[in-house]
């Protein structure tokens, strides 16, 4: 079967650092995604991963290991308007985005 | 500015009624998706279009109908609503067809409906 998995809350305080994990099933692979959402928005692209690896996009880098089913999305110098719900997703040998149930992050000041 | 539009943003609707859905996109992109966003649960598509003239159904399709008659519109269609159709469906576009690209969408901003 598929799963995708990650945590439901995390709470991060301005200036910081967070990492929010992905982890996931598939017998087939395309590529895994990061979508940031705010509340009572649309989600928007933040990256795609289908090599192993970390790529870096100004604060925030997404890393991919496929032998372990694994990603993360990091945030550096957290602000307040990364408050937001971060959606993770792969694509799988269908060519179906299987999205997880998304990580709302809290930033504190 | 270029986009997806929604409507409406929201409405109540009594079970058994019929509504749809509107999205229109100015990006000129082939493929376009709608998916429902449920508390708890991923984004589940619902159906999808690579190209205008033609639709799939995605993973939760049951209760639900789609057209594509050009490149710009993708109305969902409920055909008799039932309280679990109550959720945020989210229309969604992409340049190319899902497996040539690098999967980006572009989402809309959401219409929410409850079915009472």
């Amino acid at each position: 079967g598929q799963n995708i998995d990650q945590p439901t809350e995390m709470t991060a305080t301005e200036g910081a650092i967070v990492q929010i994990n992905c982890t996931y099933q598939t017998s087939g692979f395309n590529g895994l995604f990061w979508y940031q959402q705010h509340a009572g928005e649309a989600p928007t692209f933040l990256s795609y991963n289908v090599l192993d690896g970390l790529e870096e996009k100004g604060r925030f880098s997404s890393f991919l290991s496929r032998s372990k089913g694994y990603s993360y999305l990091l945030l550096k110098e957290l602000q307040m308007k990364d408050s937001a719900s971060y959606l993770c997703a792969f694509m799988d040998s269908n060519y179906q985005l299987i999205w997880g149930a998304g990580t709302k992050l809290i930033i504190k000041p | 500015i270029a986009g997806i539009t929604q409507a409406p943003t929201s409405q109540i609707l009594a079970a058994g009624r019929r509504m749809t859905l509107r999205c229109t996109q100015d990006m000129r992109h082939n493929a376009m998706y709608w998916y429902r966003q449920d508390l708890g649960l991923g984004l589940r598509l619902i159906h999808y279009s690579n190209t205008a003239g033609t639709t799939g159904k995605g993973e939760v399709p049951d209760g639900y109908s789609v057209s594509r008659a050009n490149t710009d519109d993708f109305p969902l269609t409920l055909a008799s609503a039932v309280p679990s159709q109550t959720s945020v469906y989210f229309c969604a576009s992409s340049e190319r067809r899902i497996d040539s690209s690098t999967g980006e969408l572009f989402f809309g901003e959401g219409s929410r409906l409850t079915v009472l």
